[in-house]
C-alpha cells in the first residue's frame, strides 16, 4: 500500500526566512509520480509540481525548489525568502505510474504560516 | 486553470436526507475523481470514473455512490447523510493517456457539506 507522511503539522516562520517542508513516501511500485499541491486560505487546491520516479534531478522554480531523493524516499520542498502570500497548507502526494487510474495518495498536509 | 466547477459550493442538510453533489468539467478529460478532505487526513479518494458509466471505488467509498452519464458530469450521492460525512468534497479531473499536462489531477473549488 502507498503512504505519504508529512511529519510537520505546522510551521511558522518570519518573512524572508527559508523554510523546508518534508515529505516521506512509501510505495512498492518501481515507477511512480510525486506531487506538491498548495491550499491557500481561500480553499482551492493549486498544483505546484510533479516529478517522475526515474528523474531525480532537483528542480527550481523561482523561490521554490524541490529535492527528490529515492535513497531516502523523500521529496522535500523549500521556499526561499518566504513571503506572507506563501501562507497555506501544503500537501505532498503520490500516485502510481503503471495503470491508468493514477489515484493520488495524499499526506496529511503542513500548515505554513509566514509572519510579517 | 482547468474548467472544473462544483455545485453547490456550500450545503447544510440533516441526518438521513439524500444529498447529491455535482462536478462539471469543460476539458473533456476521461478521468474524474471525488475526494473528501478532513483535518489530519489530507484528501482521501471516495470514487473515481474512467469513462461514461465506468466507475470504481476508492479508499473511503462506504455510504457514497456515483454516476457518470456524460463525459462532463460526475455526480456524488450520499444516500442517507450522516454527521460523519460532514467534510469538504473536492472533484478532480485528469486524462492520463493524453499527455504530460493532462496526466496531472486538477481540482475543483470544493463543496463544504455540513450534516446536522
Amino acid at each position: 500500500a502507498q503512504k505519504v507522511t508529512q511529519a510537520q503539522t505546522e510551521i511558522s516562520v518570519v518573512e524572508k526566512e527559508d523554510v523546508t517542508l518534508d515529505c516521506v513516501y512509501e510505495t512498492r511500485d518501481t515507477t511512480y509520480y510525486l506531487f506538491w499541491y498548495k491550499q491557500p486560505p481561500s480553499g482551492e487546491l493549486v498544483f505546484l509540481i510533479r516529478r517522475n520516479s526515474f528523474d531525480e534531478q532537483n528542480e527550481i522554480s523561482g523561490r521554490y525548489s524541490w529535492n527528490f531523493q529515492k535513497s531516502t524516499s523523500s521529496f522535500n520542498f523549500t521556499i526561499t525568502a518566504s513571503q506572507v502570500v506563501d501562507s497555506a497548507v501544503y500537501f505532498c502526494a503520490l500516485s502510481e505510474a503503471e495503470g491508468s487510474a493514477r489515484q493520488l495518495t495524499f499526506g496529511s498536509g503542513t500548515q505554513l504560516t509566514v509572519l510579517p | 486553470d482547468a474548467g472544473i466547477t462544483q455545485s453547490p459550493r456550500h450545503k447544510v442538510t440533516e441526518t438521513g436526507t439524500p444529498v447529491t453533489l455535482r462536478c462539471h468539467q469543460t476539458e473533456n478529460h476521461r478521468y474524474m475523481y471525488w475526494y473528501r478532505q478532513d483535518p489530519g487526513h489530507g484528501l482521501r479518494l471516495i470514487h473515481y470514473s474512467y469513462g461514461v458509466k465506468d466507475t470504481d471505488k476508492g479508499e473511503v467509498s462506504d455510504g457514497y455512490s456515483v454516476s457518470r452519464s456524460k463525459t462532463e458530469d460526475f455526480l456524488l450521492t450520499l444516500e442517507s447523510a450522516t454527521s460523519s460525512q460532514t467534510s469538504v468534497y473536492f472533484c478532480a479531473i485528469s486524462d492520463p493517456l493524453a499527455g504530460f499536462i493532462q496526466e496531472t489531477q486538477y481540482f475543483g473549488p470544493g463543496t463544504r457539506l455540513l450534516v446536522l
